[in-house]
Formats: C-alpha cells, structure tokens, sequence
C-alpha cells in the first residue's frame, strides 16, 4: 500500500519552544491531508485538515495559532506546536488520501510523533 | 454534530473466542464505514464498509454494515493473542473533503 512517512518519531522538547512535525505522502499525491491527536487510551483526535495550497480547516476547540500546519506541496504537510506547554504532550498522528482515489479511497496513517513537553 | 459510538470500550477473551464490536453513527451525507486496527502506533486499514447488507471477510475478520440502522460489526473469530488492539470505526461523510470522524475505540485484549 501507499507509504505515508511522519517524522519526527519522538521529540522531547522544553516547555515553550515550538516544534514542527513532517508528514510526507511517498509515492501519492495528497491534497488533503488530517492530522489527529491521541492521548493514551483513547481515540484518534481530528485536529485539522490541511488543504495543499490553501489554509487548514480546525475543528472546533483547536487553536489554529498553536497547531500551524502548512500544506506547501502535494506530497508535504507540517504541524508545527508553537510555545508547547505539557498539556501539548501527546501522540500525533498524520494521514492522507490519494488524491485520484476519491473521497472514499483508503486513508493511509504516518507512524506518529510522541510529543512530549518538559 | 457528527456522532459515532462504539461497544464495548473494553473487551477481555481467551485465545479461540469470538468477539463481535459494535459501531453506531450518525453521520451527514454518509459515504462510508472503515474499520481500522490499532496496535502501537499508526492505525492499519481493516475494512471499507459501503454497501449494507454485504459482508466483508479477511481472515478470520469480517464486517458488516446496516445503513438502516446507522450501525457496523466487526466479528473475529478464534481470536489470538495477536489481535489484541484497538479496534477503531470511522464514517465518512460530512465535508467534501471526506475527512474521518474515529468512535472512541473497542480496547480488545485477547489472553492466551
């Protein structure tokens, strides 16, 4: 199946400091791509919908100036977590969709990032 | 409000039980159901439920949608240690961009 690579795995950062998290489709273009939050022993999370070339869609409750994603290209999205405090630490996940695989086409998931904030 | 329920939200068995998950939604423009297993990290795609009435089979897994009643199984049957996982649904629907809306997950531990 399509490869969907999330970079970084794990980060450990100092509270305040921003972080950035990669996600790159591999061998499919994206227009569209989610990212969710997961915190241990629950479910996935939809945080945002990155447009490639447009501005993210938030859902309601998450900060779009903490949670910046940017969708510069086809196959890249990032989320960057500004000023993080430790209620940020948690597992963040990114995934895509084929873009000529239509709305309904299979979603394919990215490793995760563990953020955790000190 | 797009809603989706799953049950139970814990599941204990024995190796060589069987075990049905429930998924319940209700979901705006409804296009679809997937089921997806979650061990460590990133989810893995099980099912794409589209049709009702039409069951899906892979192994010793299989799923089933019924649009009337806004709800999917997902069975397993003689489980094993190796499907201990988080078993997720998500309807699709809502926005144009199909974006997923995941139930709060089925926690299945399977004892030998």
């Amino acid at each position: 199946g399509a490869v969907v690579s999330q970079h970084p795995s794990r980060v450990i950062c100092k509270s305040g400091t921003s972080v950035k998290i990669e996600c790159r489709s591999l061998d499919f273009q994206a227009t569209t791509m989610f990212w969710y939050r997961q915190f241990p022993k629950q479910s996935l999370m939809l945080m945002a919908t990155s447009n490639e070339g447009s501005k993210a869609t938030y859902e309601q409750g998450v900060e779009k100036d903490k949670f910046l994603i940017n969708h510069a290209s086809l196959t890249l999205s990032t989320l960057t977590v500004t000023s993080a405090h430790p209620e940020d630490s948690s597992f963040y996940i990114c995934s895509a969709r084929d873009r000529l695989s239509g709305e309904t086409g299979e979603l394919f998931f990215g490793e995760g990032s563990r953020l955790t904030v000190l | 409000e797009d809603k989706v329920v799953q049950s139970p939200l814990s599941l204990v068995v024995h190796e060589g039980d069987t075990v049905t998950l429930n998924c319940s939604y209700e979901v705006t423009n409804f296009r679809s159901l997937l089921w997806y297993k979650q061990e460590k990290k990133a989810p893995t795609f099980l099912f794409m439920l589209t049709s009702s009435g039409i069951e899906k089979k892979s192994g010793r897994l299989s799923s089933i949608l019924d649009k009337k009643e806004l709800s999917s199984i997902l069975n397993i049957t003689a489980t094993q240690t190796g499907d201990s996982a988080i078993y997720l649904c998500a309807p699709t629907g809502g926005t144009s961009y199909g974006k997923l809306t995941f139930g709060q997950g089925t926690i299945l531990t399977v004892h030998p």
